[in-house]
């Protein structure tokens, strides 16, 4: 059974451009949550959706966005990048949410560098 | 506000020993869960082991195991046998409330496995 993929596994972008990334999560799994890692602020809560719906978001600014299709993939969107934005995006995967007993499986992440 | 802490930012531990990994937590909800998560220097973030709130027995996952004291709201992470492959950054995770998938993440502890 293939696991959570993300694409691409690099990106290198200048301030101000835009970036759209990538989750494919694992086959009959519905709920898809974004996270950003970096070394200053750790692991840190984007977004989560089920059935194409939004269901939670992190303190982020609206430049952050994302949305889920109907096949269950999910991407993130970030416009008018700045170098603060510079960090492993990852990508988890579970059958459902809210489930207390559900596990999440992450992706191997999407390094994203703003120069 | 739910919280998880992880005190020790590194550890190191003789090939074929066994360690521990703190993780404290802090909240409100009766109903919660508990990860423990792998991050090589790869990025990729593994599932390991999980903890519901309600589960009467401690996790175990082969060679890991959660040594979980809800009074003391203490989820540490047990490797026995270490190996030289379990050299990884290890992440504590809470499940917040029973109707989201997001994860509130730990600062980290980084073992390093000597030969």
């Amino acid at each position: 059974k293939a696991g959570v993929t993300q694409t691409p596994r690099y990106l290198i972008k200048t301030r101000g451009q835009q970036v759209t990334l990538s989750c494919s999560p694992i086959s009959g799994h519905r709920s898809v949550s974004w996270y950003q890692q970096t070394p200053g602020q750790g692991l840190q809560f984007l977004f989560e959706y089920f059935s194409e719906t939004q269901r939670n978001k992190g303190n982020f600014p609206g430049r952050f966005s994302g949305r889920q299709f109907s096949n269950s993939r999910s991407e993130m969107n970030v416009s008018t990048l700045e170098l603060g934005d510079s960090a492993l995006y990852l990508c988890a995967s579970s059958r459902s949410t809210g489930d207390p007993d559900e596990k999440l499986f992450f992706g191997s992440g999407t390094q994203l560098s703003v120069l | 506000a739910q919280k998880i802490t992880q005190t020790q930012p590194g550890m190191f531990v003789q090939e074929k020993e066994a360690v521990t990994l703190d993780c404290t937590y802090d909240t409100s909800d009766p109903s919660y869960g508990l990860f423990w998560y792998k991050q090589p220097s790869s990025g990729e973030m593994i599932f390991l082991i999980y903890q519901g709130s309600y589960d009467q027995q401690n996790a175990t996952e082969g060679r890991y195991s959660l040594n979980f004291q809800k009074a003391r709201k203490s989820a540490n992470l047990v490797i026995s046998a270490s190996q030289l492959g379990d050299s990884a950054m290890y992440f504590c995770a809470m499940r917040e409330g029973s109707a989201t998938n997001k994860l509130i993440f730990g600062t980290g502890t980084l073992l390093a496995v000597q030969p």
